[in-house]
């Protein structure tokens, strides 16, 4: 199978902080997406982002498929940010699963 | 557009019973998918529809576990004889076609239980 390692493990920012957030994965993947998970365990989709860069207000992504990593990145953090963010793949040798990551959890202070 | 729904939202059990969990995914989307979030396994795969194909059943982690998934569209994930270690919570998943290129959007939940 394939594995997703997610770095760092917590991020604990003040308010206004910029952050970047690491997914590795150890092979070739078709599907790549960012989420967040709120307080209520929501899994909130932010990118579907195979390759490339995407940008959506204060949250942008980018992911080298040919160097295995991608980077979410959260400019002006704000309390409403502080949750646990995961990177998922679709493995590119293997069925539409999701693997995910263990996730960062984000924390942001006042 | 309504997103994916599931219910109960919350479900207690005891120990040895079944239970029944339901997925209604995104009118439209032929694939449907279940996952589990746990603290000991983080989130892991268990089952996935696409169409009228045969389910894919890798992620199940014993035959305690079954799903169906009616006309295409409601699933039902269903443990037997529920133990300890099947406390979690219970994720459903839904993409348009199911093909790699497709974003999977996740239902809130079931969290279950089991005393």
């Amino acid at each position: 199978g394939i594995q997703v390692e997610q770095s760092p493990p917590d991020l604990i920012l003040q308010e206004g902080a910029n952050s970047t957030l690491r997914c590795n994965f150890s092979d070739s993947v078709n599907n790549l997406q960012w989420f967040h998970q709120n307080p209520w365990g929501q899994l909130i989709n932010l990118f579907y982002i195979p390759s490339g860069t995407k940008q959506n207000g204060r949250l942008s992504a980018t992911t080298v498929a040919t160097e295995r990593y991608s980077l979410l990145y959260i400019s002006s953090s704000q309390t409403t940010d502080s949750g646990v963010y995961f990177c998922a793949v679709e493995w590119s040798f293997g069925n539409e699963k999701l693997t995910f990551g263990t996730g960062t959890r984000l924390t942001i202070i006042p | 557009g309504a997103g994916v729904s599931q219910s109960p939202s919350n479900k207690v059990t005891e120990k040895g019973k079944d239970v029944e969990l339901r997925c209604d995914p995104i009118s439209g989307h032929t694939a449907l998918y279940w996952y589990r979030q746990s603290l000991g396994q983080g989130l892991e795969f268990l089952i996935y529809f696409q169409g009228n194909s045969a389910p894919d059943k890798s992620g199940l982690p014993s035959d305690r576990f079954s799903a169906e998934r009616t006309g295409g569209s409601v699933s039902t994930l269903t443990i037997q004889r529920t133990q300890q270690e099947d406390s979690a919570v219970y994720l459903c998943a839904s993409s348009f076609q199911g093909r790699n290129s497709d974003t999977q959007y996740f239902g809130p939940g079931t969290r279950l239980t089991v005393l």
